[in-house]
């Protein structure tokens, strides 16, 4: 069945160094991809998506590529803040959400 | 712009106790869903919608009942509340076109005792 898999946290950072979370999913068809952001004590937001084949998605400095041939959809970072530390979600949409577990993300100054 | 709303915040019930958490959405989405969220076992799907009338069940179901009588308010019902009850449960919604994003809702943080 379709589902998704998350790097395990937590990660820990210096400040400015580059960041990769690893996320692949399995599926029948071809879901649309996306990474949400939780900062503490908040809900989940939408850092970026990719809808199809070789899209990569950016936001806030973040990048990631929709890879069909590894289905895969690794969040990348060149250089992490502090303010970086929060905990992301990999989500493939195939009809429902498929949500990882989470990676955390804790970057010290 | 409201967006999804959650209601309460915080909630503590006694074993036994019932409760309705409130999610309201102000954007016209047809796909509206709960989630619960424990340490270390991400977001787990317990019931979803795909409009008015229309329910299923996600992955953790068990205690729990929905129902979706408008577009706009998506009702979670504990019948009986149980310890292993207490977490995060996150209302969100979306279109129902495979590109669209997910906004989900502050959160209500449930503790059974």
């Amino acid at each position: 069945g379709d589902s998704v898999t998350q790097m395990e946290g937590p990660v820990t950072l210096s400040e400015e160094a580059f960041l990769t979370i690893n996320c692949t999913y399995t599926a029948t068809g071809y879901p649309s991809l996306f990474w949400y952001v939780q900062y503490p004590g908040e809900g989940l937001q939408l850092l970026l998506k990719a809808t199809k084949a070789d899209d990569k998605g950016s936001n806030k400095g973040f990048e990631a590529t929709y890879r069909k041939e590894t289905t895969s959809f690794h969040l990348e970072k060149g250089s992490v803040q502090v303010s970086d530390s929060a905990v992301y979600f990999c989500a493939p949409r195939f009809n429902k959400f498929y949500f990882g577990s989470g990676t955390k993300l804790n970057v010290k100054p | 712009n409201a967006g999804v709303t959650q209601t309460p915040k915080f909630q503590v019930l006694k074993t036994g106790q019932s409760m309705t958490l409130q999610c309201a959405q102000d954007m016209n989405h047809e796909y509206m869903s709960w989630y619960r969220q424990d340490p270390g076992m991400g977001l787990r799907l317990i019931h979803y919608s795909v409009g008015a009338g229309i329910t299923d069940q996600g992955e953790v179901p068990n205690g729990y009942n929905v129902s979706r009588s408008t577009t706009e308010d998506f009702p979670l019902r504990l019948l009986s509340a149980a310890p292993s009850q207490t977490s995060v449960y996150f209302c969100a919604s979306s279109s129902v076109g495979l590109g669209t994003e997910a906004f989900f809702g502050q959160g209500t943080r449930l503790t059974v005792v």
